[in-house]
């Protein structure tokens, strides 16, 4: 099925860093996601964009909504240890009953203490 | 809140048996709910769709007869994996959606790890 591109495929810093990953997608999405997996777990959401050019912040994590609505990234500020684990964006084309996501291939994130 | 709960965490059977995995809405009810399969360090792989009280919907190449999907009530959703094989052997995730046409987004359960010897 289809995926998105997600980069970088993974990441590895210093404890106080800032982080930036992107997704990109050949066609136009209504609805973006942002989701952090741990080891084991299930996602767990971050951030949800709904309007092209939206920039959203959830704590030190700020993620926007591209104005073409092909792409998006997810910034963090000054890392912290436990922000270590994969990230996921997700898109969706409309909705509608139609609420399938579309997923990236994850970003791995290790952070160094 | 929005949390979802998935039973057995884990579990580990013999080739040939039957594994039912549940997953249930806790505290809103899913007019959707969405069975996933995720291998080692990839991503999630949709299985199917299931909306209440109706049939699911399987993507390409998902056996529907192999993995029984049952949503019975707007808070829990099965899945049956028969006559499971070593190479059923994954990470099962659902996830549940509340049902608000336009901020309708995914809640994951913790997963389900299935082993088959």
């Amino acid at each position: 099925g289809q995926q998105l591109n997600q980069s970088p495929q993974s990441m590895f810093i210093q404890e106080g860093e800032d982080v930036s990953m992107n997704c990109t997608s050949s066609s136009i999405f209504n609805t973006w996601l942002w989701y952090k997996q741990d080891p084991g777990e299930g996602p767990v959401l971050l951030i949800a964009l709904y309007k092209a050019g939206e920039l959203t912040s959830n704590g030190r994590l700020t993620a926007q909504f591209g104005i073409t609505r092909k792409d998006s990234f997810l910034n963090i500020s000054a890392s912290i240890p436990s922000d270590v684990g994969i990230y996921f964006c997700a898109g969706r084309r409309n909705a509608g009953n139609n609420r399938k996501l579309i997923w990236g291939l994850g970003t791995s994130l290790a952070v160094n203490p | 809140g929005a949390v979802v709960s998935q039973h057995p965490s884990w579990v580990i059977c013999k080739s040939g048996t039957s594994v039912k995995i549940e997953c249930r809405s806790l505290d809103f009810q899913a007019t959707t709910m969405f069975w996933y399969r995720q291998f080692p360090k990839q991503s999630l792989m949709l299985m199917a769709t299931s909306n209440e009280g109706s049939k699911a919907t399987y993507e390409q190449g998902v056996e529907k007869d192999k993995f029984l999907i049952n949503h019975a009530s707007l808070t829990l959703s099965t899945l049956t994996v028969t006559s499971a094989h070593p190479e059923d052997s994954s990470f099962y995730i659902c996830s549940a959606a509340k049902g608000d046409r336009r901020y309708n987004e995914q809640f994951f359960g913790p997963g389900t790890r299935l082993t088959v010897l």
